[in-house]
């Protein structure tokens, strides 16, 4: 079968750094995907990882290790606004995404 | 900029009643999705499109169809509402199925089945 899994919930404090791990077991892997979504709202992409390596966009930055099936997402500087979740989810054999059920993430002051 | 713009936004159905589910993506996307999202659940794929005229199941498809008319617009449809199918239903559209091209997803259709 196909899983995604990553911590339900992480809490952090306002400027320190997050780190939220995803690992994963595919039929096939064409990509992996960060998403975040704030309560009560879509999910909005963050990053795409396809090669091995991290992937820097601002605050958050992506990695991935495909022999580990493992990815992260990491998260500087953090805002009270960063409170939401982050959904990974890969792209399996057949271009179809498999999602990971989300992690929580609560922003302390 | 619509972007992906999903109808209506709440709803509440009675079991054994039917329903159609409105969603429109102005951003001339070929791949269209349907998902629903579930508490402690990842979204599960219930049909997509990959392009007009064409419709294909997918993780959970059973108790829905879905039509794909036009380009722009993705149509879901409950033909007899069961209590198990309340849920929060996300559109998604996409230019690609590959390539890293993102999906990007409307507002969601909040239902409950009564």
């Amino acid at each position: 079968g196909q899983n995604i899994d990553q911590p339900t919930e992480m809490t952090a404090t306002e400027g320190a750094i997050v780190q939220i791990n995803c690992t994963y077991q595919t039929s096939g892997f064409n990509g992996l995907f960060w998403y975040q979504q704030h309560a009560g709202e879509a999910p909005t992409f963050l990053s795409y990882n396809v090669l091995d390596g991290l992937e820097e966009k601002g605050r958050f930055s992506s990695f991935l290790s495909r022999s580990k099936g493992y990815s992260y997402l990491l998260l500087k500087e953090l805002q009270m606004k960063d409170s939401a979740s982050y959904l990974c989810a890969v792209m399996d054999s057949n271009y179809q995404l498999i999602w990971g059920a989300g992690t929580k993430l609560i922003i302390k002051p | 900029n619509a972007g992906v713009t999903q109808t209506p936004k709440f709803r509440v159905l009675k079991t054994g009643q039917s329903m159609t589910l409105l969603c429109a993506q102005d951003m001339n996307h070929e791949y269209m999705y349907w998902y629903r999202q579930d508490p402690g659940m990842g979204l599960r794929l219930i049909h997509y499109s990959v392009g007009e005229g064409t419709t294909a199941k997918g993780e959970v498809p059973d108790g829905y169809n879905v039509s794909r008319l036009k380009k722009q617009n993705f149509l879901l449809g409950l033909e007899s509402a069961a209590p198990s199918q309340t849920s929060v239903y996300f559109c998604a559209s996409s230019s690609d199925s590959g390539g890293g091209q993102p999906q990007h997803f409307g507002d969601g259709t909040r239902l409950s089945i009564l």
